[in-house]
């Protein structure tokens, strides 16, 4: 699987957008970009995911760029309860035997301030 | 549903010790699997199993065994517990290997002295 590559940290007023970025220059024709969080002691959550088109859910938008070699998770309106590790994830498609495998990296720490 | 559920959520055991961690999912999902969290870093895939009687290794598989019997429950045993095992581990648990969307359990926080 491709290797992302996402900021440590970085900060986010409440009621604001929090644009996340993250980079898979090395991203192949067939794997999907996916996006979880982590809020603090809990196990991860799906966001949402995309392979190239934009795509959005409840929860947040997904930006994908048109050479699919880097990606934004849009959060429209960040709240208090948003603060949490995101995880960009490169996947293969369902096609393969690997399918079913997250590798998560370090994550981008999101704090949302009032 | 309760979803996935993970038990004990926290242990403390000596070196050499062995345990079963224990995760157990409601919703009739075929794929389930294991990871550890070490501090500061992602989680990394110990085992997982696409259906009862059907397990893999992940990329951190040694020292770790797992059984899938049903597809409810999918244990983690350690077999000798090291220090080096201190970790939380999270279970997870999805429809199918296709599905594209992973649940995952409130985690067991471990530690080995």
């Amino acid at each position: 699987d491709a290797k992302t590559t996402q900021p440590p940290s970085m900060d986010c007023a409440e009621g604001r957008a929090a644009n996340l970025p993250c980079n898979h220059s090395t991203i192949s024709g067939n794997e999907y970009v996916y996006w979880y969080r982590q809020i603090h002691s809990q196990g991860p959550q799906y966001i949402i995911h995309g392979l190239k088109n934009n795509e959005t859910n409840e929860m947040a938008s997904l930006i994908i760029t048109e050479d699919r070699k880097s990606s934004t998770l849009i959060l429209p309106h960040a709240t208090l309860r948003d603060t949490a590790v995101y995880y960009c994830i490169v996947r293969v498609s369902a096609t393969t035997d690997s399918w079913g495998k997250l590798q998560f990296g370090a994550g981008t720490q999101v704090v949302v301030t009032p | 549903n309760a979803g996935v559920t993970q038990t004990p959520k926290f242990q403390v055991l000596k070196t050499g010790q062995s345990m079963t961690l224990q995760c157990a999912q409601d919703m009739n999902h075929e794929y389930m699997s294991w990871y550890r969290q070490d501090p500061g870093m992602g989680l990394r895939l110990i085992h997982y199993s696409v259906g009862a009687g059907i397990t893999d290794q992940g990329e951190v598989p040694n020292g770790y065994n797992v059984s899938r019997s049903t597809t409810e429950d999918f244990p983690l045993r350690l077999l000798s517990a090291a220090p080096s095992q201190t970790s939380v581990y999270f279970c997870a648990s999805s429809y199918s290997r296709t599905a594209y969307e992973q649940y995952f359990g409130p985690g067991t926080r471990l530690t080995v002295t």
